[in-house]
């Protein structure tokens, strides 16, 4: 069975601060998509990496897709508090049938 | 454009019975995906939808079923609720038959609670 394993599970931090949230497996994923989801909402795609070792930057967020495509990790520079949220990874599974496995997301919480 | 929408947005029942949730797909979107969201388990795939046929399946028990007609539009069924089915359920829409790299659209939900 492919898990997810996201940390930290929480995160609490002032503006204008450093982070970074990781995302964690012991299996390969094709794939691996990056959410963000507020309060009332459903998730919202931030990025997709496909190949090892590829990095993504939107904005002040940067994503990477580790060497072996076991992990990824997402860094937000100077964070906001409009930066609050759930974030989410999700891994794409093998073949081309659509079959996300999230991990359980860590709760960012800046204040200002 | 609309987005994706569900109704009802919160919904009450108690043990034992059943309950259909809805959701309607951005204009043009042929694939619909159910998730259940629970504090304990996270977001876990229920199904996928795509042109009236089920594409793919999650692991639930066969208490959870789901349809989609012909306008893109689907439901899903829980039957003979257990308390453990609170949570929140989100469906997602995509163009087409959704793959791992595509963009899938979420709504809002439906918070369901099990009394």
């Amino acid at each position: 069975t492919q898990l997810l394993e996201q940390s930290p599970q929480f995160l609490s931090i002032q503006e204008g601060e450093n982070l970074t949230v990781y995302c964690n497996s012991s299996s390969v994923f094709s794939s691996l998509q990056w959410y963000r989801q507020e309060p009332g909402e459903g998730p919202v795609l931030l990025v997709t990496v496909v190949t090892g070792g590829e990095v993504k930057k939107l904005k002040r967020l940067t994503f990477q897709f580790g060497d072996a495509r076991k992990d990824s990790s997402l860094h937000i520079t100077a964070a906001q508090p409009g930066d609050t949220g759930l974030y989410l990874c999700a891994g794409g599974g093998g073949g081309s049938q659509g079959n996300l496995i999230f991990g359980k997301g860590t709760k960012l919480s800046v204040k200002p | 454009k609309a987005g994706v929408t569900q109704t009802p947005r919160y919904l009450i029942k108690t043990r034992g019975q059943q309950v259909t949730l809805s959701c309607s797909p951005i204009s043009g979107h042929r694939s619909v995906s159910w998730y259940q969201q629970t504090p304990g388990q996270g977001l876990q795939f229920l199904f996928e939808y795509f042109s009236e046929t089920q594409r793919n399946k999650g692991n639930f028990p066969g208490r959870f079923s789901g349809r989609q007609f012909s306008n893109s539009r689907s439901e899903m069924n829980v039957s003979t609720l257990e308390l453990g089915d609170s949570a929140l359920y989100l469906c997602a829409s995509s163009l087409v038959t959704f793959t791992n790299t595509d963009t899938q659209y979420f709504g809002p939900g439906t918070r369901l609670t099990v009394l």
